[in-house]
């Protein structure tokens, strides 16, 4: 079947400008994960949602980052007035819930120039 | 605070030749230990989970391993296919959606 898609796979943005990365998960599955790998680090947790739960924010490094998820399967992470140290690929997951294996997206490589 | 730490953070096979990448970790009420194979420019790839000590999970040329302080993926007679950074993330259970990842380690095999 499908795995989870991210968009844009590349994206370059000039620092001050908002940018949004898009996540479509695994059908039925219904916690979703974003992380952020920057070069020679591990990967970052950021933001997790299960189902109708309120999500869990404490990974986003600051209140320039956001995220949301529509109809409980599609999200979106927002970053708004970018800085070049956000630049990093950003990676979605989703779980069938959120105490099972994740299965990771291809990533969106941000680059703020 | 949940740690993880993988060694060694590199490794070089001739191939053929097994070995083994270590993870160590600390956290409360681990709810299972994830590791992941990452191939450069890809998101991580899931391999195996393991819920409690003594299990053994086994696919292909990999064998993982738990113990309650470390684990341990196991490569047997590799291949130059196998090279990938290979990633741990034991999950805790105060905080059941968020995998604290280890730095991998980076395995290279050499025909």
């Amino acid at each position: 079947g499908a795995g989870v898609s991210q968009s844009p796979s590349n994206k370059v943005t000039e620092k001050g400008k908002d940018v949004e990365l898009r996540c479509d998960p695994i059908s039925g599955h219904t916690a979703l994960y974003w992380y952020r790998q920057s070069l020679g680090q591990g990967l970052e947790f950021l933001i997790y949602f299960q189902g109708n739960s309120a999500p869990d924010k404490s990974g986003l490094p600051s209140d320039r980052f956001s995220a949301e998820r529509t109809g409980g399967s599609v999200s979106t992470l927002t970053i708004q007035r970018t800085q070049q140290e956000d630049s990093a690929v950003y990676l979605c997951a989703s779980s069938l819930r959120d105490r099972h294996e994740q299965y990771f997206g291809p990533g969106t490589r941000l680059t703020v120039t | 605070e949940d740690q993880v730490t993988q060694s060694p953070e590199a490794l070089r096979l001739q191939e053929g030749e097994s070995s083994s990448l270590n993870c160590s970790y600390t956290v409360s009420g681990l709810r299972g230990l994830f590791w992941y194979r990452q191939d450069p420019g890809k998101g991580p790839e899931f391999l195996f989970t393991l819920y409690s000590a003594g299990e053994e999970k086994e696919k292909e040329r990999l064998k993982a391993t738990l113990t309650k302080k470390e684990s341990f993926l196991h490569i047997t007679a590799p291949k130059p296919e196998d090279s990938a950074t290979y990633l741990c993330a034991p999950g805790s259970g105060t905080s059941y959606g968020k995998l604290t990842f280890g730095q991998g380690t980076i395995l290279t095999v050499h025909p």
